[in-house]
C-alpha cells in the first residue's frame, strides 16, 4: 500500500545543532507539506512544494528549510536549532483533485 | 494572526450526547473547508469537507454545517462514542482546496466518556 512516512519519530538535539527530519512517500503526488503542532497554536504551514525543485514558505518558516530532489522526497532542515523549534512536526501529501491531505504519523522534536 | 478559529479548546460528552465544534473565518476566498480527526500518537485524517454551494454536507453520524454570511462553519457528531475521542480540527483553503494549502484552526480535544 501507498503511504507516507517521517523519520525519526523522536529526536532529541542540542541548541544550535543541525537537524533533518525525512518525509517521503510513495503515491507520487506532486503537492508535499510541513507542518508543525503546537498546543493552543493547532497546526501551522512551514514550507510546501508543488513539484520537483518547487518549495514555498509558509506561515511559519524562519528557521527552517527544505528541498525537493525527487517527487517521493521532501526533507525538513533546522539550520540551528531552537529551543522554541521544540515541536511535533508532520509531512503530508495530496492530491490535487481532491484536496484531501495524507499525514505521516508525526516526528517528535525536542530542542534542549 | 489566526485565520480559523476553532471553540472550544476541550469537551467532554457523554456518550450518546451531541458535540458541536464551531469554527469561524474571515478570509472570504476560503471555498473549501474540512474537518480533520486526529488520534493520539497519530497524525490528523480528513473526517469531511464542506464546500460552500451548499449549507450542510452529512455523513454517517458527522455532519458540517455552513453559514456563508456569517463566515462560520461547525461539525456536529450525532450520538457521540468513546470511540469518538480525539482532537478535531477544522481547516480552510482557497481555490476549492486544489493548492491543499490548509489553514487549520487550533483543535478542539474531544472526550466522550462512556
Amino acid at each position: 500500500d501507498a503511504e507516507i512516512t517521517q523519520s525519526p519519530r523522536h529526536k532529541i538535539t542540542e541548541t544550535g545543532r543541525q537537524v533533518t527530519l525525512a518525509c517521503h512517500q510513495t503515491w507520487n503526488h506532486n503537492n508535499m507539506f510541513w507542518y508543525r503542532q503546537d498546543l493552543g497554536h493547532g497546526l501551522r504551514l512551514i514550507h510546501y512544494s508543488y513539484g520537483v525543485h518547487d518549495t514555498n514558505k509558509g506561515e511559519v518558516s524562519d528557521g527552517y528549510s527544505v528541498s525537493r530532489s525527487n517527487t517521493e522526497d521532501l526533507p525538513l532542515t533546522l539550520e540551528s536549532a531552537a529551543s522554541s523549534q521544540t515541536s511535533v512536526y508532520f509531512c503530508a501529501s495530496s492530491r490535487e483533485q481532491t484536496g484531501e491531505l495524507f499525514f505521516g504519523e508525526g516526528s517528535r522534536l525536542t530542542v534542549l | 494572526q489566526q485565520q480559523v478559529k476553532q471553540s472550544p479548546q476541550s469537551l467532554i460528552v457523554q456518550k450518546g450526547g451531541i458535540s458541536i465544534i464551531n469554527c469561524a473565518y474571515e478570509n472570504t476566498a476560503f471555498d473549501y473547508f474540512p474537518w480533520y480527526q486526529q488520534f493520539p500518537g497519530k497524525g490528523p485524517a480528513l473526517l469531511i469537507a464542506i464546500r460552500p454551494d451548499v449549507s450542510e454536507k452529512k455523513e454517517g453520524r458527522f455532519t458540517i454545517s455552513f453559514n456563508k454570511s456569517a463566515k462560520q462553519f461547525s461539525l456536529h457528531i450525532m450520538d457521540s462514542q468513546p470511540g469518538d475521542s480525539a482532537t478535531y480540527f477544522c481547516a480552510a483553503s482557497t481555490n476549492g482546496g486544489a493548492t491543499n494549502k490548509l489553514i487549520f484552526g487550533t483543535g478542539t480535544l474531544l472526550a466522550v466518556q462512556p
